[in-house]
């Protein structure tokens, strides 16, 4: 089973500043979704984005999705302190029945 | 719902001893899921269950750790004999459907082994 492999591992940036994550994979997918872990708490879905689909937008995230490169983004916009997290890209491939996590980007916003 | 409920949230034992997880899904999903976090190797799945019959189990490090789902509300995650290298946090997750369904995951047990 392959991993997303998200990066940067860590991004460090001011309130109002947009965050860009990447996520890369190996092989093909179905769909890919991203998470974020606030400290000490499980993980909470964001979004899902389809293998045919190619951008999806959810409030102040937008993703993107290419498949030729086997990547996503995952922006988040107007960053706030509270976006302060892990996000982690999820993926599934044809043939195996359950999502594979990456390792996660931590994101601090300062105030 | 009160969605994903995990006890105990903290466990800190002694090596040697037996350690049992907790887990509540959400009422009416069918998968239950066991993963397994630390800094080291990220997120793990060890085990999932569809229906209460256990699908995949092997995630499942050794023959130290097994896992139960009696019925469509309740399972349970056995370590025994707990090693120190067993110190992570455990989650539990349910979902409605597979793959491409979103998971829901419970808060956690920080499982400490001294």
């Amino acid at each position: 089973s392959q991993q997303g492999e998200e990066d940067p591992q860590a991004l460090s940036i001011q309130e109002g500043e947009n965050a860009t994550m990447n996520c890369s994979y190996k092989t093909s997918i179905n769909n890919l979704q991203w998470y974020r872990q606030n400290s000490g708490r499980g993980l909470v879905h964001l979004i899902l984005i389809r293998s045919n689909e190619r951008e999806k937008h959810s409030g102040r995230l937008r993703v993107t999705l290419d498949t030729s490169k086997k990547s996503s983004s995952l922006l988040i916009t107007a960053s706030r302190a509270a976006d302060t997290a892990s996000y982690f890209c999820a993926t599934d491939e044809p043939g195996y029945s359950t999502l594979t996590f990456g390792k996660g980007t931590m994101l601090l916003v300062s105030p | 719902d009160a969605g994903v409920i995990q006890s105990p949230r903290h466990e800190v034992t002694e090596m040697g001893q037996e350690v049992t997880l907790r887990c509540k899904p959400i009422s009416g999903h069918d998968y239950l899921f066991w993963y397994r976090q630390t800094m080291m190797r990220g997120l793990e799945l060890l085990i999932y269950f569809n229906n209460n019959v256990p699908i995949d189990d092997s995630g499942m490090p050794e023959d130290r750790f097994s896992a139960k789902m009696p019925n469509a509300s309740f399972s349970t995650l056995k370590i025994q004999p707990s090693e120190p290298r067993d110190s992570a946090v455990y989650f539990c997750a349910s979902s409605p459907g597979l793959v491409q369904e979103t998971q829901y995951f419970g808060p956690g047990t920080r499982l400490l082994v001294l």
